[in-house]
Order: C-alpha cells, then sequence, then structure tokens
C-alpha cells in the first residue's frame, strides 16, 4: 500500500482559498487508484469531497462541487485539492486516501486539520 | 444522495463481549457496502468491503453481513484494541456516503 502524507496551511480565511497537497510515497500516483479527499467534521461527520484518476477523469461532490478542485501533479507524484469561498462550516480534518472501485477507501494519510477563521 | 444511517451511535461493552452495529442505507446498494474503525486521532481503517468481505490482515474476529436492508458489523470477541468507532460507506452510487459512526465503549 502506498503512504499519503497531507500538507498545507492550517487556517485559513473566511472567503479565502484552501489549498493542500497529498504527497505519494511507496507508489506512483500514475498507479490504476482513484486518488480521493475526505474530510470529517464534529458537525457532519465523514464527507467524501472529490475523486481523480491519473488519466485526469474527475468525480465531484455535488454539494461542493462548484467550489471544489481536484488534480495530480505526476512529475511531484502528488495530489492536490483547492476549495474557494471557504466559510467555517469547512472547518474539518481533512485526509487524502486511495479509493479501490468495489473496496472502498484502503489507504489514508493521517489527516490536516484546517480551521477557517479570521 | 444516498443517506446511511447507523445504529446505535454508541454502545458499552466489555473485553470478550460480542458487538453487533447495524447499517442501512436510504436506498438499495446491493452489497456494496464497507466498514471502517478509527481511533482517536488517526484516519479510518478499512475492516470490510462488499458487504462481507474481509481486508487483508484484519483479524476474523470482525465480520460483516447483509440482511435485507441491513449491514451489520461483528466483532465476535471484544479485545481492548477494539474500542474505536466504527462507520460504514456505501460503495454504490456517486457522491461516496458514510454514516455517522458508532462509538464502541469500554462498560
Amino acid at each position: 500500500q502506498v503512504q499519503l502524507q497531507e500538507s498545507g496551511p492550517g487556517l485559513v480565511k473566511p472567503s479565502g482559498t484552501l489549498s493542500l497537497t497529498c504527497a505519494v510515497s511507496g507508489g506512483s500516483i500514475s498507479s490504476s487508484n482513484w486518488w480521493s479527499w475526505v474530510r470529517q467534521s464534529p458537525g457532519k461527520g465523514l464527507e467524501w469531497i472529490a475523486e481523480i484518476y491519473h488519466s485526469g477523469t474527475t468525480n465531484y461532490n455535488p454539494s461542493l462541487e462548484s467550489r471544489v478542485t481536484i488534480s495530480v501533479d505526476k512529475s511531484r507524484n502528488q495530489l492536490s485539492l483547492k476549495m474557494t469561498s471557504v466559510t467555517a462550516a469547512d472547518t474539518a480534518v481533512y485526509y487524502c486516501a486511495t479509493y479501490q472501485a468495489l473496496l472502498g477507501f484502503d489507504s489514508w494519510g493521517q489527516g490536516t486539520l484546517v480551521t477557517v477563521s479570521s | 444522495d444516498i443517506q446511511m444511517t447507523q445504529s446505535p451511535s454508541s454502545v458499552s461493552a466489555s473485553v470478550g463481549d460480542r458487538v453487533t452495529i447495524t447499517c442501512r442505507a436510504s436506498e438499495g446498494i446491493s452489497t456494496w457496502l464497507a466498514w471502517y474503525q478509527q481511533k482517536p486521532g488517526t484516519a479510518p481503517k478499512l475492516l470490510i468491503y462488499d458487504a462481507s468481505s474481509l481486508q487483508n490482515g484484519v483479524p476474523s474476529r470482525f465480520s460483516g453481513m447483509k440482511s435485507g436492508a441491513d449491514f451489520t458489523l461483528t466483532i465476535s470477541s471484544l479485545q481492548p484494541e477494539d474500542f474505536a468507532t466504527y462507520f460504514c460507506q456505501q460503495a454504490s452510487r456517486f457522491p461516496w456516503t458514510f454514516g455517522q459512526g458508532t462509538k464502541v465503549e469500554i462498560k
């Protein structure tokens, strides 16, 4: 299994943009995985945000799609997430994870806490 | 979205007890259900997929099954390391959705 490590600012101002990266080690981001972002907040539990295949095919949660962009950087072997117009409701621990069809999320990063506050 | 409802929200049990957690989907998802275990401060860990298939390395005291519209996760003999929160997740249709979690606490 691959190892995943999220990074990014822990504090984002309301109406700002949240930007996170996920470094992939022990495997290639060009492998046959769906690369996902999932977040967890006390109020909403676990929420799937988006996923991307190495080919560039993406799927988004319709509730977030208008504000979210997921991408891969093959040269850096990393996954990225951008979320615009954030509010306090976006405060959560953000995880990157691999998703195997018909299996589930089988590898997870350790998660990174993002707080939206002025 | 497919809503996943878990019950109970928490359960108190002792080491050696048999514990069963239930998850119900708001619509049919065939057997496309996974179960995860999460301990405080750590990421969820995949335990079971396809409703009843054990992920590699997961102890055999964990089992899953589907009965009608209900999915169950059973821990046959609770061990100290099993005290955690458990989530179900449907893998049938976008967007992937999770149950709200069941916390297994020490009695």
